[in-house]
This record gives C-alpha cells, structure tokens and sequence, in this order.
C-alpha cells in the first residue's frame, strides 16, 4: 500500500504566478488534511477535505489560496499570484474514512514551494 | 492560541542516555500525537494517546498524558544517533473538526 504522494515534491515559481501541489492520499482515504510549514517552526493546519467537500478551511488566507478534493483525482492546493511569503513546505496528510479509532493521520513528503 | 508548546526547544545528548520532551497545550482534547521529522523530510507517526490514557508505550518510546496539567511527555530511552531529528506534539481539540495542531517542536541531537 503506498503512502501519501505529493508532487512536485519542489516547486519553484516567480512572484506574481500560480503554484499547483497534488496530493494523492492512501489508498483506501478519503480525508486529505493540508499544512504549511514555514522554517524553523510546526505544522499550521491550513484546510480539510473529504471528497467533493471542504470541512475546515479556517488555516486558509481568505484571498488566493483555493482547495479542492474532487471525486476523481488528486487533491489540489493551488494559490494564486504567488509571494515571497508563500515559501515554505506543504505537507498532505490522509486518514481513512470513519477511522475514529485511531484517528491517526498519515503524511507525506511534503512540496518545498520557493517563491523567487 | 491553542497551539502546544514543546519544551525544550533544542535537546542535545550523548548515545545511550535518555531524553524527555515536554508538551503543554490549551483546551480539552480528544488525543494527543508525537511526530518525528527528520531534517527537510515528511512526518513519521510514532505515538497517540487518547484523552482518557495516562500512559502508552511504543519499542523505546513512552508517552505520559496528564490531562489536568494539560501536558504530555515523550521519552526516548537508550537514544541512538539515528533518533536525531525534530519532535512535534499534536493534538486533536475537542468540539473541533480533525485538524491537527502543532507545537513548534524539540529539535533533538544524538551526539555518537
């Protein structure tokens, strides 16, 4: 069973362009959770999706970020008119559906963004 | 804020002893989880402790959970160079959708 797939695993984009990262989650999941790491700090929760749905979206910026899990294909995280700013890692999480038990939530690799 | 806090920020130590993290976070949780991230890599799962656990054991790891104090422990006993790495505690908040909140981690050396 693979793990959460990201890609571009880096991702480097001029001020001003749109940045795409995808998230495929394990096999069998169907709650995808993105965050932002910048330097030197934690995890910040940015949105939470189950198919077709957004959950949470309280860690997003309200302008120029957008997320979407669709019924078919990865997640995506897309955001607009890049800055400086928005370096930093992107990582995806996945968790199963109605896995309560555990509430575990599977990572990966993350997307290194580099605006320039 | 509700983010934890780990404590020590930094943790330097020689092969074979032990080491202890701490993390302290804000309102009532559904569980709390330790993470390990070693440098510009993803997060690897090591441990959850649901809020009516005290204490959970995995190989050399043992987490404590006190939810009175609203705190939790991470030790790592006979530590190995290979431990080296960045020590997240996240929790699940109650009344709160799945998200995770992160502390900002203990950053930990192994010296051999």
């Amino acid at each position: 069973n693979a793990g959460v797939m990201q890609n571009p695993r880096h991702l480097v984009r001029r001020r001003g362009q749109e940045a795409r990262l995808r998230c495929s989650p394990m096999k069998g999941h169907s709650h995808v959770y993105w965050y932002r790491q910048l330097p030197e700090e934690g995890l910040k929760f940015m949105v939470y999706l189950q198919k077709e749905n957004i959950i949470d979206e309280s860690g997003m910026p309200k302008e120029r970020f957008s997320a979407e899990f669709p019924k078919e294909g990865p997640s995506i995280l897309r955001i607009q008119q890049v800055v400086r700013g928005d370096s930093a890692a992107y990582f995806c999480a996945s968790s199963p559906l109605g896995d309560r038990v555990s509430y575990e939530q599977y990572f990966g690799p993350g997307t290194r963004l580099t605006v320039t | 804020s509700q983010q934890g806090e780990e404590d020590p920020q930094a943790l330097s130590i020689q092969e074979g002893e032990n080491a202890t993290m701490n993390c302290s976070y804000k309102t009532s949780i559904n569980n709390l989880q330790w993470y390990r991230q070693n440098s510009g890599r993803g997060l690897v799962h090591l441990i959850l402790i649901r809020s009516n656990e005290r204490e959970k054991h995995s190989g050399r790891l043992r987490v404590t959970l006190d939810t009175s104090k609203k705190s939790s422990s991470l030790l790592i006993t006979a530590s190995r160079a290979a431990d080296t790495a960045s020590y997240f505690c996240a929790t699940e908040y109650k009344g709160g959708s799945e998200k995770l909140v992160f502390g900002k981690g203990t950053k930990l050396t192994v010296n051999p």
